[in-house]
This record gives C-alpha cells, structure tokens and sequence, in this order.
C-alpha cells in the first residue's frame, strides 16, 4: 500500500500570510495526486487533482506542485474562510490511500 | 445538479449488521465508479470500497473484506453497503463519493462527497 505523510500536521496561521502543506508518498504516485479541504462537520471538498489542476470554482490563490513522491499544496494569501483541515489522496493505484490531514488553524 | 443522499446509519451492536443506501441524482449514475469513504470520529479519511458502473467489479480495503460488501442498483440510482459482524472500529461517518469523470481513464478524484451518514458500534 501507498503511505502518504503530511507536514505538518497543525499550523496556525494569520489571515493574509502564505502557508505552504507538504505530501510525501512512500513510492513515487507520478502526478496522480489530489487535495481535498474540509470543514468541521462538512464533507470534503476536491480542490486540486493531477498535482496542479486547480478543480472548478476553487480560488487561484490555492495553488499545487511535485511528482513522484513529494507534492505541495501552497495557499499564498489565507483567508478567513480557508481554516480547515487538508487532506491528501492519491489516486495511482488501490487500495486508496489518504494521508493522515493538516489543520489548518487562525493564530 | 449532482446530489448524493446517504441514509441507513444508526447505533448497532458489536457483531451486528446494518445497510446503508445512497440515492444518487443530477448524472448517469450507470456511467460512473462509485466509492464509500469513511472517517472516524476526529480521525481523517479512509477508502472502504468502490464498484464499477456495471457491478462487474468491486474492490475492498483489507479491514473490510468478507465483512462489508458494495452493491449497486442503476435502474434505482442506488449505491449499498451491507456491513456484517460490525466492529467498534468501524464506527465512523461514511460517505457515499462519485468520481469527477465517467471515461474508463479517469483516476479516482473524488469530486462529489453525500453528507455522510454516522455508524456506531458500541454495546
């Protein structure tokens, strides 16, 4: 099975900074690696697949990059609505594998 | 629009068995895979299970197998998951989730999540 690590796993931050989240995958997923946001008590919401593909209707301030085993997800001006928590997927082979969620908290 | 109902949750017993439904509208639910998530309470999320659009072929995460099976009725639009001899590590809210795209290339990108439906199991 494919291992996705996430760093870091908590972060606090001010609306306004740059905040950037990392995937590391145990072996390499070449770019078939997706994002997801999600808020308490809500479903997950697809942001990014391909690595870098910026899904529908989300803001270009989320942006992606990697392949292989090491992927980012950057948010370069934070706002309000942006605190939740992020989870990875990738989606190269079964069994599906997630990594374990950043959240992404207000200082 | 796309819409993902998820229904059948409860409180069961440990070794017990429930069944959970998921009515599906706004797509051509024969055309697509189709999965359940899980996410235990304050943990993140697990793939469970996915169907080909014809039922031809379902695939399972190792914690479920021979224990939850997934099913689907295309002339309902329905997706099933019938849990047997349940675990208390199985309690979570499970989401019924349908893939971005319906092409036999298409990767397994979650673009569309139900609202989840919550199981507990617990004596």
């Amino acid at each position: 099975d494919i291992q996705l690590t996430q760093s870091p796993s908590f972060l606090s931050a001010s609306v306004g900074d740059r905040v950037t989240i990392t995937c590391r995958a145990s072996q390499g997923v070449r770019s078939y690696l997706v994002w997801y946001q999600q808020k308490p008590g809500k479903a997950p919401n697809l942001l990014m697949y391909s690595a870098s593909t910026l899904q529908n209707g989300v803001p270009s301030r989320f942006s992606g990059s990697g392949s292989g085993t090491e992927f980012t997800l950057t948010i370069s001006s934070l706002q309000p609505e942006d605190f939740a928590t992020y989870y990875c997927q990738q989606a190269k082979s079964y069994p599906i594998t997630f990594g374990q969620g950043t959240r992404l908290e207000i200082k | 629009e796309v819409h993902l109902v998820e229904s059948g949750g409860g409180l069961v017993q440990p070794g017990g068995s429930l069944r959970l439904s998921c009515a599906a509208s706004g797509f051509t639910f024969g055309t697509f895979w189709m999965s359940w998530v899980r996410q235990a309470p304050g943990m993140g999320l697990e793939w469970v299970a996915s169907i080909k659009p014809d039922g031809g072929e379902k695939l399972y995460v190792d914690a479920v197998k021979g224990r939850l099976t997934i099913s689907r009725d295309n002339a309902r639009n329905s997706l099933y998951l019938q849990m047997n001899s349940l675990r208390a590590d199985d309690t979570a809210v499970y989401y019924c989730a349908r893939l971005l795209c319906s092409a036999s290339t298409c990767s397994t990108i979650y673009a569309y999540w139900g609202q989840g439906t919550l199981v507990t199991v617990s004596s």
